[in-house]
């Protein structure tokens, strides 16, 4: 149980163009997702929290109008990184949580990751 | 602020011995605490996790975890370590406030040594 997904798992762009990233919660229903990055031999960064069917609520230094995040339904939340640049390639790692009230609502879930590189 | 120390960037154990991968925190109040592992090129499997009850947690793979509420301490163990658990493995914390913030540690690299 609590399998979280992710797609792609790595993409290639040009520089300029727009990425769009899913992130699915497969088998439970996900209130509350989170957006990370991770630099190579770093630690996880948390970029925004996903809550459904409201705005997302950025970290300090995140542009919100550069890393977009719809969280539109209880198992999907997008990131859409626009006009990539080289310096936005990374690792980024979308997690998931369970709704409050269930056994395992404290816990974070993670997807598989992906890797953006943008030329 | 909420912060994790893991204060081995790597950590080298022969195989069949015993390992731990050591885990200090910072948090306002009672800790939630969580141990997670990570492959290359992968994101992070959730191994166990601490919220409240007995110390000594258990979790997937044969991996351990004991909370030390007075050393602020929560140590990752293992009876005996197998190749495959070569991984970097990184501790989190968050508050119990309802803070859903993670804040994790550096990760450690540990490396199982046949």
């Amino acid at each position: 149980g609590a399998v979280v997904s992710q797609h792609p798992s790595w993409v290639i762009c040009k520089s300029g163009t727009s990425v769009k990233i899913e992130c699915r919660s497969l088998d439970f229903q996900a209130t509350t997702m989170f957006w990370y990055r991770q630099f190579p031999k770093q630690s996880l960064m948390l970029m925004a929290t996903s809550n459904e069917g409201s705005k997302a609520t950025y970290e300090q230094g995140v542009e919100k109008d550069k890393f977009l995040i719809n969280h539109a339904s209880l198992t999907l939340s997008t990131l859409t990184v626009t006009s990539a640049h080289p310096e936005d390639s990374s690792f980024y790692i979308c997690s998931a949580r369970e709704m409050a009230g269930t056994r395992n609502a404290e816990t974070q879930y993670f997807g598989p990751g992906t890797r953006l590189l943008v030329l | 602020a909420q912060s994790v120390a893991q204060p081995e960037d790597q950590v080298n154990v022969a195989e069949g011995n015993p390992l731990t991968v050591k885990c200090t925190y910072s948090v306002s109040g009672n800790p939630y605490l969580f141990w997670y592992v990570q492959y290359p090129n992968r994101g992070l499997q959730f191994l166990l996790k601490y919220i409240t009850g007995d110390n000594l947690v258990k979790g997937s793979y044969g991996f351990e975890a004991e909370f030390n509420k007075s050393q602020t301490s929560f140590h990752l163990k293992k009876p005996s370590a197998l190749v495959s658990d070569s991984a970097l493995y990184f501790c989190a914390v968050r508050d119990s406030f309802g803070n859903e913030k993670l804040t994790f540690g550096t990760g450690t690299r540990l490396t199982i040594i046949p």
